[in-house]
């Protein structure tokens, strides 16, 4: 059992340039969350996958925000034109389609700095 | 209006005692789901415990129970002979039923950050 993994931990940028975020969920499962955690806060959800089917994504935070999951398995989460507010800790979990009862597994989250 | 409240930002235990970790939610759903998670200084979000809403009995993991009060719409978690490993922040999260077909996302609450003191 190898978790979900997070690639990169950190991430340092300069505003306005494009960051990517890479996901590795627990192999067998088809479900996968994005959050962001900002200092003092709860993970607040961003968007969700099914399979390789966004089925959510209006809770991402603006149109700068994008992400993918190409044959269902790993996902990337795209931030274009970064703002300093943009600075968070951004959150990968996945979860079997089982039922609302079934827990989340996060990875250990990319946190990113914009300067 | 928030959907998980914790009240406590900070708390302190004794080594070896028990605490209690508050949580009250907001839903209008008649099926919901609420979890406990713990969040180290790594980062990593561990799940603790789960609470069905239809669940008579309060769930219990190891040193963890939850106090569910469905009346009262709360969700207390309780640690038991805490360990300096317990040291951590603490989120309360809730996911809501979507007509019959359960939900995806977990809404959190804003966490509560627990000391051990040896």
């Amino acid at each position: 059992d190898t978790g979900v993994s997070q690639n990169p931990r950190h991430k340092i940028t300069k505003r306005g340039q494009n960051v990517t975020f890479r996901c590795d969920p627990i192999s067998e499962h088809n479900r996968l969350y994005w959050y962001r955690q900002t200092l003092g806060q709860g993970p607040e959800f961003l968007t969700y996958f099914q399979n390789e089917a966004q089925l959510e994504k209006s809770r991402l935070l603006s149109d700068r925000f994008s992400a993918e999951r190409p044959k269902g398995s790993f996902s990337t989460l795209e931030i274009q034109r970064t703002e300093q507010g943009d600075s968070a800790m951004y959150l990968c979990a996945s979860s079997l389609q089982t039922g609302f009862h079934t827990e989340a597994f996060f990875g250990q989250g990319t946190r990113l700095t914009v300067v | 209006a928030q959907k998980i409240t914790q009240t406590q930002p900070g708390m302190f235990v004794q080594e070896k005692e028990a605490v209690t970790l508050d949580c009250t939610y907001d839903t209008s759903d008649q099926s919901y789901g609420l979890f406990w998670y713990k969040q180290p200084s790594s980062g990593e979000m561990i799940f603790l415990i789960y609470q069905g809403s239809y669940d008579e009995q309060n769930a219990t993991e190891g040193r963890y129970s939850l106090n569910f009060q469905k009346a009262r719409k709360s969700a207390n978690l309780v640690i038991s002979a805490s360990q300096l490993g317990d040291s951590a922040m603490y989120f309360c999260a809730m996911r809501e039923g979507i007509s019959g077909a359960g939900s995806y996302q977990l809404t959190f609450g804003k966490g509560t950050k627990l000391s051990v003191i040896p």
